[in-house]
């Protein structure tokens, strides 16, 4: 089974513009999960999605926006790039029962952003 | 505010040594604990715990949950220089029932073995 892929894997944008960014889910999982990875912050959680729908967000400004596919692949976008913004984008996906069942989040490689 | 706490943040040590990664957590509605295995790009998942007591091994890596103490351990035994890596603990919270993918880190511990 192949695994949680993302495109592209590096970025180099410049302040001010935008970008997006793509991720596409093991097979059959339906919840897609974004983190930022800085030296300075470690791995914090964006949002996440689920059937199309966003059902939890981090503290992150309203800059950084995602939408999912009814296929599960999801897409981060994050308009007016300041330099802050470079890091490592990590997308995680999991199968999600519901019901209270506990599921491994499983990541991609990451796409890395440098803001110029 | 949730909050996991990982130490040492960083340890060297030498092929065959045993380490021990801590993890302490404050969580609301605790879910799940994981370790994770960061090389150079995607973490990659060791383990997750949710009941106290009940050890995870897998190979020379294992780890427990202490629920009462909120705190984690990860051993790795007869360490190899191909154990090195960031070592990341996360915990996950429970939103009334369901779990909505939010994972929060800790700071991660940086392995190094030497030969």
């Amino acid at each position: 089974k192949a695994g949680v892929t993302q495109t592209p894997r590096y970025l180099i944008k410049t302040r001010g513009q935008q970008v997006t960014l793509s991720c596409s889910p093991i097979s059959g999982h339906r919840s897609v999960s974004w983190y930022q990875q800085t030296p300075g912050q470690g791995l914090q959680f964006l949002f996440e999605y689920f059937s199309e729908t966003q059902r939890n967000k981090g503290n992150f400004p309203g800059r950084f926006s995602g939408r999912q596919f009814s296929n599960s692949r999801s897409e981060m976008n994050v308009s007016t790039l300041e330099l802050g913004d470079s890091a490592l984008y990590l997308c995680a996906s999991r199968w999600y029962r519901g019901g209270g069942a506990q599921e491994t989040q499983y990541f991609g490689p990451g796409t890395r952003l440098l803001v110029l | 505010e949730d909050k996991v706490v990982q130490s040492p943040l960083s340890l060297v040590v030498h092929e065959g040594d045993t380490v021990t990664l801590n993890c302490s957590y404050e969580v609301t509605n605790f879910r799940s604990l994981l370790w994770y295995k960061q090389e150079k790009k995607a973490p990659t998942f060791l383990f997750m715990l949710t009941s106290s007591g009940i050890e995870k091994k897998s190979g020379r890596l294992s780890s427990i949950l202490d629920k009462k103490e909120l705190f984690s351990i990860l051993n790795i035994t007869a360490t190899q220089t191909g154990d090195s890596a960031v070592y990341l603990c996360a915990v996950e919270w429970n939103a009334g029932g369901t779990s909505y993918g939010k994972l929060t880190f800790g700071q991660g511990t940086i392995l190094t073995v030497h030969p």
